[in-house]
């Protein structure tokens, strides 16, 4: 079976554009999340989506957000793009919500450079 | 509030001796703790998790990790480090998904 997929692999944007990372769970997982991880630092938890609805949410700003498909598959937009934002974006799938034991795959994320 | 930290920043060890990786968390109730691997450019990959079942568990790659409430840790050990074992390593609650800061393991010939 496929892992987790991300789309893209690598981005370039400049400074006030907006971009969507998109991602596609181990088929059977019905939930998705985001993450961020900068440069040497460990991930930063940004969304998690259970049936297509938001079932978490971390400290980052409304520029960020997130939705997720009728075949589980999910989609992260972030708006007005800053510097800080550049980063590794990483999505993982999980059968049921996450929190409560149930492991998370990771797919290999889409590293974002803003510039 | 519930935290993961994870005490070494740095961890330094030549090839066949054990590996120690330390990891305290903070939580108001009994957590899901899990350790996981990230390698140079490729995904993060779980390792091993805890769930109450057993204080002692086994993961992949002959690592395992022991929880400990009464010391509130959760350290991940391997007997004998190998050089592939080089990589930064993520210990995670999963009380709202806290990674701790990571921890890199160089393994020295």
């Amino acid at each position: 079976d496929a892992g987790v997929t991300q789309s893209p692999t690598h981005l370039i944007k400049t400074r006030g554009q907006h971009v969507t990372l998109r991602c596609s769970p181990i088929s059977g997982h019905k939930s998705v999340s985001w993450y961020q991880q900068v440069l040497g630092q460990g991930p930063q938890f940004i969304f998690q989506y259970y049936e297509k609805e938001e079932r978490g949410r971390g400290n980052f700003p409304d520029r960020f957000s997130a939705r997720q498909f009728p075949n589980y598959s999910s989609e992260l937009n972030v708006n007005a793009l800053l510097l800080g934002d550049s980063a590794l974006y990483l999505c993982a799938s999980s059968l049921e919500q996450g929190a409560l034991g149930y492991e998370q795959y990771f797919g290999p994320g889409t590293r974002l450079t803003v510039t | 509030a519930q935290s993961v930290t994870q005490l070494d920043s740095h961890v330094s060890v030549s090839e066949g001796t054990p590996v120690l990786l330390r990891c305290n968390y903070s939580s108001s109730y009994s957590p899901s703790l899990f350790w996981y691997v990230q390698h140079p450019n490729k995904g993060l990959q779980l390792l091993l998790k805890y769930t109450s079942a057993a204080t002692l568990v086994k993961g992949i790659n002959g690592f395992e990790a022991e929880f400990k409430k009464s010391e509130t840790s959760f350290h991940l050990t391997k007997p004998s480090a190998h050089m592939s074992d080089a990589a930064e390593y993520f210990c995670v609650g999963g009380f709202k998904t806290i990674f701790g800061a990571g921890t890199r393991l160089f393994v020295k010939a």
